[in-house]
């Protein structure tokens, strides 16, 4: 099982703000950054945000954000659009296990 | 356009090996370290490994759970990178991704993706 833990499930009606928690260690979002990835059906995993300052790459909404806070993280959709509905992916580098770990994965639906 | 291309997937018995191959082109390969990431059947992803550049020495770190059993290469002048995976087990079925770091060195998963290759291992 995974290091990192997120909500099974997310939901809300169009144009609201949906967040996904991402709950780690002090050997993972402690002390790496925090990439979050949005997975639709069938398809390869995309990068949404990422780096110390929650960049999103080009061509990601600004409706998308991150932040961290200690051993947490956290992925905001504001504005939420019938496209948004996918699953969504915390992940960051874990010293101890000296290896990349996914969160659990959140299945947001609209 | 940085395009990566998986291939090699296929049925393949339990105990036996497979290799796995990620053909890559829009950029210079040599300067980027590679990722491989899976994701079983209705599972979330899991991290594979990944291979730094030639430059930083060609290293490969792994997950425990292939650790022993599977190996990245890369070979820089025909932009490919692979995973051989050696003493296959049923657990190994997924869907098989590969990644262009950011960089050549630290292993950050980033922008650019394979479409993936199905690896069913079964008897």
């Amino acid at each position: 099982q995974s290091v990192l833990t997120q909500p099974p499930s997310a939901s809300g009606t169009p144009g609201q703000r949906v967040s996904i928690s991402c709950s780690g260690s002090s050997s993972n979002i402690g002390s790496n950054t925090v990439n979050w990835f949005q997975q639709l059906p069938g398809t390869a995993p995309k990068l949404l945000i990422y780096g110390t300052q929650n960049q999103r790459p080009s061509g990601v909404p600004d409706r998308f954000s991150g932040s961290k806070s200690g051993t947490s993280a956290s992925l905001a959709i504001s504005g939420l659009q019938s496209e948004d509905e996918a699953d969504y992916y915390c992940a960051a580098w874990d010293d101890s296990l000296n290896s990349y770990v996914f969160g659990t994965g959140t299945q947001v639906s609209v | 356009e940085v395009q990566l291309a998986e291939s090699g997937g296929g049925l393949v018995q339990p105990g036996r090996s497979l290799r796995l191959s990620c053909t890559a082109s829009g950029f210079t390969f040599v300067d980027y370290a590679m990722t491989w990431v899976r994701q079983a059947p209705g599972k979330g992803l899991e991290w594979v490994g990944f291979i730094r550049s030639t430059a930083y020495g060609g290293t490969a770190e792994y997950a425990a759970s292939v650790k022993d059993r599977f190996t990245i290469s890369r070979d820089d002048s025909k932009s490919i990178a692979y995973l051989q995976m050696n003493s296959l087990k049923t657990e190994d079925t997924a869907v098989y991704y590969c990644s262009r770091n950011p960089s050549g060195f630290f292993p950050d998963v980033g922008v650019y993706w394979g479409p993936g290759t199905l690896v069913t291992v079964s008897s």
